[in-house]
């Protein structure tokens, strides 16, 4: 299964909605499908998992939403530590685990 | 909890590397464990994952036949053996938790090591 992202860059100011599309070439167990968040130099951290339940501690301002082969992440109104890079993930067969090319948040 | 992963380096093509994370703050047999690669400038890459008990273990195409996973549970440490490593293996290789209940997603995360393959 490959993840396909987009847009590539989102460029947003502060305050705005942001929404990321993860689309699978296969339709997906929701289940399987996660959203990650990783900042310049730090690790990867756990945002979304099985489509839609926050990760602890991840604040409510982060949603995920889709089923099949559509999926979304949306951030309600940005933060300026939310500016990142998004990576959906999901898990299958064969490779057990893909990530996508990953969505960057910069700030307009 | 804390990850830490170490033995990260500069190796010569066709070169071996041992990369080791040392986890502390929580129970270590509870969880499957990952690593997770990502190049310079370039996304996020799955490696290998290895159940609680070392029971079920699986890598990416990739480098498969080339990479080893185990742990030590013990000693509360992961480890991935890298032979025949090529170019393409530069990279940061981070360790990561997998939730307790469900293995799939990966809840915490070590800084990385950086392992840069080059002659």
């Amino acid at each position: 299964i490959v993840l396909t992202q987009s847009p590539g860059t989102l460029s947003l100011s502060p305050g705005e909605r942001a929404t990321l599309s993860c689309r699978a070439s296969q339709s997906l167990d929701g289940s399987k499908l996660g959203w990650y968040q990783q900042k310049p130099g730090q690790a990867p951290r756990l945002l979304i998992y099985a489509a839609s339940t926050r990760a602890t501690g991840i604040p409510d301002r982060f949603s995920g939403s889709g089923s099949g082969t559509d999926f979304t992440l949306t951030i309600s109104s940005l933060e300026p530590e939310d500016f990142a890079v998004y990576y959906c993930k999901q898990y299958g067969r064969s490779p057990i685990f893909t990530f996508g090319p990953g969505t960057k948040v910069d700030i307009k | 909890v804390q990850l830490v992963e170490s033995g990260g380096g500069q190796v010569k093509p066709g070169g071996s590397l041992r990369l080791s994370c040392t986890a502390s703050g929580f129970s270590f047999t509870s969880h499957s464990m990952n690593w997770v690669r990502q190049a310079p400038g370039k996304g996020l890459e799955w490696v290998s994952s290895i159940s609680f008990g070392s029971t079920y273990i699986y890598y990416a195409d990739s480098v498969k036949g080339r990479f080893t996973i185990s742990r030590d549970n013990a000693k509360k440490s992961l480890y991935l053996q890298m032979d025949s490593l090529r170019a393409e293996d530069t990279a940061v290789y981070y360790c990561a938790r997998s939730i307790d209940t469900i293995w799939y997603y990966f809840d915490q995360w070590g800084q990385g090591t950086l392992v840069t393959v080059s002659s």
